[in-house]
């Protein structure tokens, strides 16, 4: 299943598919980015980073994508699980210093 | 567990009531920072703290006053809050780095309700 983030802030997947989350963001200056999972009543949760430097980053089970060019990230999960549900921020630093700017959130369902 | 913890999970206040939010960190983090968190939308920066020393404060009304005693504790002190200001209010920690290039590590919160 893929998400649009802003404009399809929710997204089902069923067990063991592969979920993609995207994040447009905003300011040609960021240089770092951040995907967090957040459940709930927990606070956000670091999953994956990447600098600018990079265009792709792999962990376990999860991949982000990067394209400076059109502002784009992007966050792969590998065969979702039912802990996979929750809602996944991506931020960016706006090069400011110490400052994180997220983005709206996209909530993961995944059906068992 | 996370490794910021913030006390107390839930506070219910009056709007004429003096309360303060508290958090702390063990990992030698010397960035820390108040985030507010309204149902269903993302974490909105209030301030941040870097040495001890407050450098960044997102135009927060007055009614909310941060404190950084030292490296490991961060306070935020309420007075006179509104309905408005009811929010899960997060501290994060991060190793300072010029340009913003370390992760924060956040706490669970503290869910606040103002009557």
């Amino acid at each position: 299943g893929e998400s649009v983030g802003l404009h399809l802030p929710t997204l089902s997947v069923q067990e063991g598919d592969n979920s993609i989350i995207n994040c447009a963001y905003s300011n040609s200056a960021s240089d770092y980015f951040i995907w967090y999972k957040q459940e709930s009543g927990k606070g956000p949760q670091f999953i994956i980073d990447i600098r600018s430097n990079m265009d792709k980053r792999q962990g376990q089970r999860v991949t982000v994508l990067l394209n400076k060019t059109v502002k784009h990230l992007s966050l792969q999960i590998a065969a979702t699980q039912p802990g996979d549900s929750a809602v996944y921020f991506c931020a960016e630093n706006g090069n400011t210093g110490n400052q994180f700017y997220f983005g709206t959130g996209t909530s993961l369902t995944v059906i068992p | 567990d996370t490794e910021v913890t913030q006390t107390p999970k839930h506070l219910v206040m009056g709007m004429t009531n003096k309360k303060s939010l508290k958090c702390e960190q063990h990992m030698g983090h010397r960035a820390m920072y108040w985030y507010k968190q309204k149902a269903k939308k993302p974490p909105e920066l209030m301030f941040v703290y870097s040495y001890e020393k407050l450098s960044i404060n997102e135009s927060v009304p007055s009614r909310f006053s941060p404190e950084c005693p030292n490296s490991s504790l961060l306070n935020l002190h309420l007075h006179a809050l509104q309905p408005e200001d009811s929010a899960l209010y997060l501290c994060a920690s991060s190793q300072v780095s010029g340009g913003g290039n370390q992760p924060q590590h956040f706490g669970d919160g503290t869910r606040l309700s103002i009557l």
